[in-house]
């Protein structure tokens, strides 16, 4: 069985650009969650997703959105990127089935260089 | 401000002995726990979860939980090199996952 994979690996923009990185969950996963990790710091939660549908986001700006399509692929977009927003970006996907309290399981990560 | 609390470390613990891992969280409501290993530059993966109070086992691995106290905690058993790396203590809560920071173990040859 496949596991989460995520697209590009490294990503380089300048300030001000936009981002957009992309995720595929495991086959059967309906629930993608999105974590920003920089550098010293712990995982952040950004965003979940559950059949197509936003069911929570965590503390970061309006510039940080996402979707999900009818597939449960996801993308993140970052816009008006910051030197800050230089950090790993998770996807995680579950099952879904028990209102996000189902098991995790991590895709490679998406490195964001932002300069 | 929901938190989830583990020492940074680094934990250094001789080869072959028990590596203790804690962590304690704030939300009284906590429903799941999980414990992550990263390895440097790479994802999360995870090792175990627990969802009642008491003892989980696995292999080398032993999650315990104490809903009264707010802690969950991880031993790893006949420790090897292999076992280096960060531990991530996660907990879910009102459809919100907390992650600790990590807490970094190094085994000893």
């Amino acid at each position: 069985e496949a596991g989460v994979t995520q697209s590009p690996t490294h990503l380089i923009k300048t300030r001000g650009q936009q981002a957009t990185l992309r995720c595929s969950p495991i086959s059967g996963h309906t629930s993608v969650y999105w974590y920003q990790q920089a550098l010293g710091l712990g995982l952040q939660f950004l965003l979940w997703y559950d059949e197509g549908e936003e069911r929570n986001r965590g503390n970061f700006p309006p510039r940080f959105s996402g979707r999900q399509f009818p597939n449960y692929s996801s993308e993140l977009n970052v816009n008006a990127l910051e030197l800050e927003d230089s950090a790993l970006y998770l996807c995680a996907s579950s099952h879904g089935t028990s209102g996000g309290t189902d098991t995790q399981y991590f895709g490679p990560g998406t490195r964001l260089t932002v300069l | 401000q929901k938190e989830v609390e583990q020492n940074s470390g680094p934990l250094s613990v001789p080869e072959g002995a028990i590596a203790s891992l804690n962590c304690t969280y704030s939300d009284r409501g906590s429903q799941s726990f999980f414990w992550y290993r990263q390895y440097s530059g790479k994802s999360p993966e995870l090792i175990m979860f627990i969802y009642s109070n008491g003892d989980k086992e696995d292999g080398r691995f032993t999650a315990q939980l104490n809903k009264a106290s707010q802690y969950v905690s991880l031993l790893i058993r006949d420790s090897q090199p292999s076992d280096s790396a960060t531990y991530l203590c996660a907990v879910i809560g009102d459809d919100k996952i907390i992650f600790g920071k990590g807490t970094r173990l190094h085994i000893l040859p």
